[in-house]
């Protein structure tokens, strides 16, 4: 069954470390997304992809960095991680052809 | 996800009629948002509710978590209503689940 994975599924780390949230899809799609989900603000985009090897800024993203090695897998890099960036991150998978969308389950980060 | 069941797929609607989309779920929800793609893949949000019913121009929504729904309401669709709408539902154990969406064509 085609499905968004992501992990780890919740995350606790120290402010100033790296943190990295990992995302593999299964639907061939070309497009995947990365969110932050905080109350009151709804969904933000941080990082999205065409494809392998490519990675564009979405509407909030600054302090992370994106990495496509694949159509399978994009990660989302946190080289210096904040207080600030503690919230729900959401992958997605969407195929540029048809608006269809798939999500991931979510990945709850802790910065302390 | 299977504990959001959004319906329908795909809805088309003529300039100036209306319709609704629902989300059914299988768990008690706390909260409910809808939300709406746009062209570069940004989710829009439209209403976030914990109960009762929330409206904004022409979308209305509503919630009721004891029956375990949720339904936003499009009148006097408009060309630019057009898009992929989604519902996502929360609650302690499992966080944020959304629906599969709804493609929305509106057409002159």
């Amino acid at each position: 069954e085609a499905a968004v994975t992501q992990s780890p599924r919740n995350k606790v780390a120290v402010t100033g470390g790296k943190v990295t949230l990992s995302c593999n899809q299964t639907n061939n799609h070309n497009n995947m997304y990365w969110y932050r989900q905080d109350t009151g603000h709804g969904l933000r985009l941080i990082h999205y992809s065409y494809g392998a090897g490519s990675t564009e800024k979405g509407d909030i993203p600054d302090g992370y960095k994106a990495s496509r090695p694949s159509q399978e897998n994009f990660s989302l890099i946190l080289e210096l991680a904040t207080p600030s960036q503690t919230s729900v991150y959401f992958c997605a998978s969407g195929d540029a052809r048809n608006s269809d969308y798939t999500f991931g389950s979510g990945t709850r980060l802790l910065v302390i | 996800g299977d504990q959001v069941e959004q319906s329908p797929s795909a809805l088309s609607l003529h300039e100036g009629t209306g319709s609704a989309l629902r989300c059914n779920f299988t768990t008690t929800m706390r909260a409910v948002q809808w939300f709406r793609k746009n062209s570069r893949g940004s989710l829009i949000n439209l209403f976030y509710l914990a109960s009762g019913t929330k409206e904004n121009g022409r979308l209305k929504s509503a919630f009721d978590s004891k029956e375990r729904y949720s339904t936003l309401h499009i009148r006097d669709a408009q060309l630019e209503d057009s898009g992929t709408y989604f519902c996502a539902a929360y609650n302690y154990a499992q966080g944020l689940t959304f629906g599969l969406g709804t493609r929305v064509s509106v057409f002159p």
